[in-house]
């Protein structure tokens, strides 16, 4: 089975600055993949960046990247020079690369840019 | 535009009642999911399925049962709905069986209270 922890129900940043968002992750698959979505409050659930679990980058999108630490189980997502518009609902997610391909959630962080 | 359509935004149903969430993709994808989603725990799975006709449960499968009869089809049915069940409801599909990466396409959601 696998866990995603979240330990930031809730995160303020000021405009342009940057910002982590802590994931942490439990899994016996010896190959996974990791996911961050943003949910704004319009609700639709949007993909920001996945990390494989042999990638030997991390892996970037444009102002977001994922800062993988395997030995540690983490996977945060910075974002970089943070935006109004990125005010939203972040979820870390996870799946095994063999037989479930469901993903696993965390609970979230909600995320408030201010200017 | 690929899209997965959720056929409600909003429902309002009786305790006791039979109650439907139809999702429906346009992307031949094999893979289909049921979410729910509460303040603080995130996005957790209900049921899956990888193939018409059939289906595994998820995490939180109690209370609900599932229909696939045609691929780009997937129904979430809960048989007598309770207050409990009063969530936001997503619904997600995602081609692939193999390899490393695959994308996920969420609908917009089936916001469903239970009085």
């Amino acid at each position: 089975a696998q866990k995603i922890t979240q330990t930031q129900p809730g995160m303020f940043v000021q405009e342009k600055e940057a910002v982590t968002l802590d994931c942490t992750y439990d899994t016996s698959d010896p190959s996974y993949g990791l996911f961050w979505y943003k949910q704004p409050s319009s609700g639709e659930m949007i993909f920001l960046i996945y990390q494989g679990s042999y990638d030997q980058q991390n892996a970037t999108e444009g102002r977001y990247s994922l800062n993988f630490q395997k030995a540690r189980k983490s996977a945060n997502l910075v974002i970089s020079a943070s935006q109004l518009g990125d005010s939203a609902m972040y979820f870390c997610a996870m799946r095994p690369d063999t037989g479930r391909r469901a993903l696993t959630f965390g609970s979230g962080t909600r995320l408030q840019v201010q200017p | 535009d690929v899209k997965v359509t959720q056929s409600s935004r909003y429902l309002v149903k009786r305790t006791g009642e039979k109650v439907f969430l139809e999702c429906v993709q346009d992307m031949d994808h094999e893979n289909m999911f049921w979410y729910r989603q509460d303040p603080g725990l995130g996005l957790r799975l209900i049921y899956f399925s990888y193939d018409v006709k059939m289906k595994e449960k998820g995490d939180i499968p109690e209370g609900y049962s599932v229909s696939r009869e045609k691929k780009e089809r997937f129904s979430l049915i809960l048989e007598s709905a309770s207050t409990n069940q009063t969530s936001m409801y997503l619904c997600a599909s995602s081609l692939g069986t193999t390899g490393t990466y695959y994308g996920y396409t969420f609908g917009s959601g089936t916001r469903l209270t239970v009085v």
